[in-house]
């Protein structure tokens, strides 16, 4: 698990900034993912890549924007925050090209006030 | 894509009983079926998962069974303890690599 992290861990914005969560993978994983997680709905896909420079919209993709321009690294990317995007963020990656196991990073508490 | 229905939402055992959780499915290609299981404030981790070519998988406390037919798969969990607590999410796959996750069980454990 360490080999997955995520940054900042807590982060407090105020709505129409734009913010930007790390993620970063040391294993060489294919895929990563982005998720977030609210009371009541579970996880959801934000966005998702299948490999650097590829990338595609999850469930929920409306006000993020991903890039990947090397495969360790997945950032997210909310242009103009809104309260309704407070949540906690989940970046997860996976080796295989078949549905396989995902790790998860640590997470990120985002709150937009 | 994939709809995944998980229950309980909620589930309080005694220790040393068992628990079980529910998912059903509704993509009947779908091929493989983990479950996470989230405590407090933590990132979610696999406990265990199963592939559509068997019907049981075993680890320990831990089982998941499928039924392919019915499209449903579960999660029992045997001698249940303290440090069981926590919550679990089934998923399931769509459009190749993606997964769909359940809305979540919250197991409480009590001692």
């Amino acid at each position: 698990d360490a080999g997955i992290t995520q940054s900042p861990r807590y982060k407090i914005t105020e709505t129409g900034r734009q913010v930007t969560l790390m993620c970063h993978q040391t294993w060489s994983h294919s895929y990563m993912f982005w998720y977030r997680q609210d009371l009541g709905h579970g996880l959801r896909l934000i966005y998702y890549s299948a490999a650097a420079d590829i990338t595609d919209k999850g469930e929920v993709p409306d006000g993020y924007v991903v890039s990947r321009s090397k495969t360790e690294n997945f950032p997210l990317t909310l242009e103009s925050a809104t309260r309704s995007q407070t949540s906690v963020y989940f970046c997860a990656s996976s080796a295989g090209a078949r549905a396989d196991t995902q790790y998860f990073g640590p997470g990120t508490r985002l709150t937009v006030l | 894509g994939e709809n995944v229905e998980q229950h309980p939402s909620t589930l309080s055992v005694q220790e040393g009983d068992s628990a079980v959780i529910k998912c059903t499915y509704s993509d009947s290609a779908s091929n493989y079926f983990p479950w996470y299981k989230q405590e407090l404030g933590k990132r979610p981790q696999l406990i265990i998962d199963i592939r559509s070519n068997v019907g049981e998988k075993k680890d320990q406390r831990i089982a998941v069974t499928l039924n392919k037919t019915a499209k449903h798969f579960s999660l029992h969990i045997t001698e249940t303890q303290p440090e069981d607590s926590a919550v679990y999410f089934c998923a399931a796959p769509f459009a190749g690599n993606m997964l769909t996750f359940g809305g979540g069980t919250r197991l409480m454990v009590k001692p």
